[in-house]
């Protein structure tokens, strides 16, 4: 079943601005994935983040862990155009088989030139 | 380069055929691979885990007589929808590689249309 929520559900914003990406979730989980979808095409995988990690950073992407709260944020710095596409977060529960991921319902993010 | 391959990209087919989609693990063998399914605007739901010489495991609420998983083989998973109709149009996209605290690799979907 579906168990991320992320917020918001779609973005728009200008060239150059950073953009900001929720997602929550309700289980216990060995770790939490990020990915990039563009429209009608696969995965992207942005960034794995492990469950004794707080922040993790990749280019412009930062993401960061709250378990306490069992949430992440992913943030986009400087954005550009290119960046526009759908954004989810995924987890991989612990106490499953690795690759059982769930998904959350998706972040779309318009970038506007 | 892509690790998984998934094929066709695209399928149009009539209502009540059978429709047949490939996964395959490029470089590297594939004990188990991942099929999920997405709705447009919508997010991806695992629909079933597919285990090579082994019978598939499929999530609640999934038809397995509907959605035959084959895994033959270390490289190759193949997902067919029988007897199709229009409400099984959506976008199938498969997984494999990876591992704990390592991130799986997705094929680049299949939009299936059924008309």
């Amino acid at each position: 079943s579906q168990q991320g929520e992320e917020d918001p559900q779609a973005l728009s914003i200008q060239e150059g601005e950073n953009a900001t990406m929720n997602c929550s979730y309700k289980t216990s989980i060995n770790n939490l994935q990020w990915y990039r979808q563009n429209s009608g095409r696969g995965l992207v995988h942005l960034i794995l983040i492990r469950s004794n990690e707080r922040e993790k950073h990749s280019g412009r992407l930062r993401v960061t862990l709250d378990t306490s709260k069992k949430s992440s944020s992913l943030l986009i710095t400087a954005s550009r155009a290119a960046d526009t596409a759908s954004y989810f977060c995924a987890t991989d529960g612990s106490g499953t088989s690795y690759g059982k991921l769930t998904f959350g319902q998706g972040t779309i993010l318009t970038v506007h030139p | 380069g892509a690790v998984v391959s998934q094929h066709p990209s695209r399928v149009i087919c009539k209502s009540g055929t059978s429709v047949k989609i490939e996964c395959r693990s490029l470089d590297f063998q594939a004990t188990t691979m991942f099929w999920y399914r997405q709705f447009p605007k919508k997010s991806l739901m695992l629909m079933a885990t597919s285990n090579e010489g082994s019978k598939a495991t499929y999530e609640q609420g999934v038809e397995k007589d509907k959605f035959l998983i084959n895994h033959a083989s270390l490289t190759l998973s193949t997902l067919t929808v029988t007897s199709a109709h229009p409400e099984d149009s959506s976008f199938y996209i498969c997984s494999a590689g990876g591992s704990t605290n390592s991130p799986l690799h997705f094929g680049n979907g299949t939009r299936l249309t059924v008309t």
